[in-house]
């Protein structure tokens, strides 16, 4: 079963311009997750999906960043336009629902440099 | 969210049992112990998840003291290919958001 893939595995783009990044989850799970890490911080939480809704958008750092999951399936993530701050790498998660948790599981990330 | 403190990095020998702690002193009652390893230029992988006493897997094992204050996740045997940052997470209930420390790095040496 394949896992949960991202794409691209690493963009170098200019300051000003749009980037979007994809997301595939693993087929039939529901939840899906976004978390970054910008250089030297920790991973942080960006926002979760259930299905196509999105559950909580608390940790999107501004408007510049669009998370769209259409039809259920796969998520992108657009950053328009894209700041130097903005660096860092940008991780997927997909899980099933289940109670009292259910174990997340994360893609290999994009890394993204702005400059 | 209950915050976790780690040890930022610790070395083992190859083949030695690895005991990695994490304190969480402000854990409320319905939150879960979670931990997660991380490999270079990768996601991060889950472990083991525990809420009291003693939880073991394929991988490893996790204990955690009656006051749970604190867990420590256990290794048997690392390898080289244990080398990895490995985070505890406090999750509560039915929370499926985390929220990621610094980490532990574990670096295992020949």
């Amino acid at each position: 079963e394949a896992g949960v893939t991202q794409f691209p595995s690493h963009s170098v783009i200019e300051k000003g311009q749009t980037v979007t990044l994809r997301c595939d989850p693993i087929s039939g799970h529901d939840n899906l997750y976004w978390y970054r890490r910008v250089m030297g911080k920790e991973i942080k939480f960006l926002l979760h999906f259930v299905k196509e809704s999105k559950q909580d958008e608390s940790g999107m750092p501004n408007n510049r960043f669009l998370a769209e999951r259409t039809g259920g399936t796969y998520s992108t993530l657009k950053v328009q336009p894209a700041e130097l701050e903005d660096s860092g790498v940008y991780f997927c998660a997909s899980s099933q629902d289940g109670e009292p948790y259910t174990e997340a599981f994360f893609g290999q990330g994009t890394r993204l440099t702005v400059v | 969210l209950a915050k976790t403190t780690q040890p930022i990095s610790m070395d083992s020998y190859e083949g030695q049992e690895v005991n990695i702690t994490c304190s969480h002193n402000n854990i409320a009652t319905n939150d879960y112990i979670t931990w997660y390893q991380q490999f270079p230029s990768q996601g991060p992988r889950f472990i083991i998840q525990g809420y009291k006493t003693k939880v073991t897997n394929e991988v490893a094992s996790l204990f955690i003291p009656a006051d749970r204050k604190s867990s420590t996740l256990s290794l048997p045997r690392v390898s080289l290919s244990d080398t990895a940052v490995y985070y505890c997470l406090v999750q509560p209930y039915g929370n499926n958001r985390l929220a990621f420390g610094k980490g532990n790095q574990v670096v295992v040496i020949p």
